[in-house]
């Protein structure tokens, strides 16, 4: 299998659900990204990881949980959930290049979150 | 806060014209720009890249750079309905992509 692939791609859970989003890249890429995609809305970006290692965290909520075993895996674990959370979650790699044309992200294909 | 604007449309243009996309950003460090296609429901795909000032051509598409006016475009010849979609731009500066909110295509048969 090639590319990023996401599982499960369509996600309901009630607001005391624990469930775990799951993300792997087969590009050999260094960064994972999880954005947030709500309807009308730009993509929010919500962490960062390169090498594994978290380095930005965009003052999401702590009901978000982010973890990354190895480079290529990346899941995000939700607790507690509120309505406003229901969107579409896209996990994207990069090779966390510097030199031009600069980090190039490619997206998986995404899961559709619906919490009641 | 640096910001890419983009006009959220719809951009409305009849089969086989040209689609003129356009795209603002706010800091003047961006790098490299990148114009993803984004069809309703699915993730988005990476279209092209620019980093130099002009254009750059790849098939019908092609991508204009104007880091004086800090102003991207990517143009559509000959548009076809399957290119009906949401283009999102997207600026490289200092180890971070910011995206723009996205433009809204349609493509009249």
């Amino acid at each position: 299998e090639t590319g990023v692939t996401q599982t499960p791609r369509h996600l309901v859970m009630g607001m005391t659900n624990k469930k775990s989003l799951k993300c792997e890249q087969h590009l050999g890429h260094n960064a994972m990204y999880w954005y947030k995609q709500s309807a009308k809305k730009p993509l929010e970006l919500m962490f960062v990881y390169s090498l594994e290692e978290r380095v930005e965290n965009n003052s999401v909520p702590s009901r978000f949980s982010p973890e990354c075993p190895n480079s290529s895996h990346l899941f995000l674990h939700l607790h507690t959930l509120q309505p406003e959370d229901s969107a579409l979650y896209l996990c994207a790699s990069s090779q966390d290049r510097k030199d031009p044309p600069g980090d190039t992200q490619y997206f998986g294909p995404g899961t559709r979150l619906t919490v009641l | 806060q640096k910001e890419v604007e983009q006009n959220s449309g719809p951009l409305s243009v009849p089969e086989g014209a040209i689609a003129s996309l356009n795209c603002t950003y706010s800091d003047r460090g961006s790098q490299s720009f990148f114009w993803y296609r984004q069809y309703s429901g699915k993730s988005p795909e990476l279209i092209m890249f620019i980093y130099s000032n002009g254009d750059k051509e790849d098939g019908r598409f092609t991508a204009q750079l104007n880091k004086a006016s800090q102003y991207v475009s990517l143009l559509i010849r000959d548009s076809q309905p399957s290119d009906s979609a949401t283009y999102l731009c997207a600026g490289y500066s200092y180890d971070k992509v910011i995206f723009g909110p996205g433009t809204s295509l349609s493509v009249i048969p």
